[in-house]
Parts: C-alpha cells; structure tokens; sequence
C-alpha cells in the first residue's frame, strides 16, 4: 500500500524564521511529488518534482526531492502570518495512464506568529 | 483561467435526499477528479475521469455516482447518505493528455456537504 508521512504533524514559529517541512514516501510506480497549501478549503498548488536533486524555488519557498532516499522537504524562509496554513505532500504513481493518482501525506499544519 | 469551480459551496441534506454536486473547467483539461477530505484529514481519492470515461474508482460505495457529461463538466450524484459523509468534497483537474507531460492537479474551492 502507497504511504506518504509528513512530518512534523504540526509546528508554531515566530515571524521570520526558516522551516523545513519534511515529507518521506513508500510508492510503487512513483511518477512525481507534488506540494500544496491549503489554508481555508481549496488545496493550491506550490511544487511539483520529478528528478532527484533539482531545487525548485519561488519566492521564499523552495523544495527538492531524494528519490534514492525516498523524500522531499520543502523550506520557508523568512516566514510570514500568511504562510499559515496546511502544507500537504502528494505523491503521484504512474500506471493511472495519462491522470495522476495522487496520495496525500496528513499534511504539516504550521503557524506563524508575531 | 485556471480556475475550477464548484457549486454548491455548502449544501445540507437529509439522508433521504437526492442531491448533486457540480465541477467545471474550462483549461482544456481532460481528467477530472472527486476527492473526499473529513476534518483535519488530507484529500482521499474517490473518482477520476480520464478522456471523460471513469477510469478510477476507489472502492467507493455506490451512494456516490460520478457522472462525465462532457469535457469541461464533473458531477456527483448523491443519495440516500449516512452522516459518515459529511465532508468537504472537492474536485480537481489536470491536463492529463496523451503525449503531454502531466501537470499539477488544480483544486475547486470544494462543498462542504452536511447530511443530517
């Protein structure tokens, strides 16, 4: 069966600190690894990786994958309130012919404060 | 436009009801997605339509009916619920086409559905 472990589950930081949100994974058929942010209802997109070793990067936020060791953090610098919110990890399998099969990790759900 | 919309956004109804929920998408996407998320849980597959044929199904209980009227529209059809159902349902596209790279999922906004 597909897992995908966030961790941490939750984490409260003051403004202006550096994150790193972790994600590990056990997928069959792995395809890509996909970041979202969900804050009130609509999951919205952040980083979709496929190669080992490339960071992505947007803004202050960045992520890169190790699929030798099955994982992909993915780091906030310089946090901000409106980086609250649940960070989920998704793993896409291939397989599922031209749709994605996408399975979520729990999610790290962080909080930034003043 | 990349954006998926999906009406409504609350929807209450007793477990004897028939109801449906609606998705749309004009990105020329041509898979389409049901996921279901409870409280304080992540996303969980329910459906995927591919070329606007089903091609997934996860073991979901037949209270649920997806339903593909064409490429831009997703629709599921609800009836005779149990409480366990109340969820956010949120629906999700992506480009999904033969000989394209794949692209991220884009996510609606979802309906939160409370059966009573």
């Amino acid at each position: 069966e597909d897992k995908v472990v966030q961790s941490p589950l939750s984490l409260v930081v003051h403004e202006g600190d550096t994150v790193t949100l972790n994600c590990s994974y056990e997928v069959t058929n792995f395809r890509s690894l996909l970041w979202y942010k969900q804050e009130k209802k609509a999951p919205t997109f952040l980083f979709m990786l496929t190669s080992s070793g490339i960071e992505k990067k947007s803004g202050r936020l960045s992520s890169i994958l190790d699929k030798k060791e099955l994982f992909s953090i993915l780091n906030i610098t310089a946090t901000q309130t409106g980086d609250s919110a649940i960070y989920l990890c998704a793993v896409d399998r291939r397989g599922t012919g031209t749709a994605s099969k996408l399975t979520f990790g729990t999610g790290t759900r962080l909080q930034v404060t003043l | 436009d990349t954006e998926v919309t999906q009406t409504p956004k609350h929807l209450v109804m007793g477990m004897t009801n028939k109801k449906s929920l609606k998705c749309e998408q004009h990105m020329g996407h041509r898979a389409m997605y049901w996921y279901k998320q409870k409280a304080k849980k992540p996303p969980e597959l329910m459906f995927v339509y591919s070329y606007e044929k089903l091609s997934i199904n996860e073991s979901v209980p037949s209270r649920f009916s997806p339903e593909c009227p064409n490429s831009s529209l997703l629709n599921l059809h609800l009836h005779a619920l149990q409480p366990e159902d109340s969820a956010l349902y949120l629906c999700a596209s992506s480009q999904g086409r033969a000989g394209l790279r794949n692209t991220e999922a884009f996510f609606g906004q979802g309906t939160r559905l409370t059966v009573v």
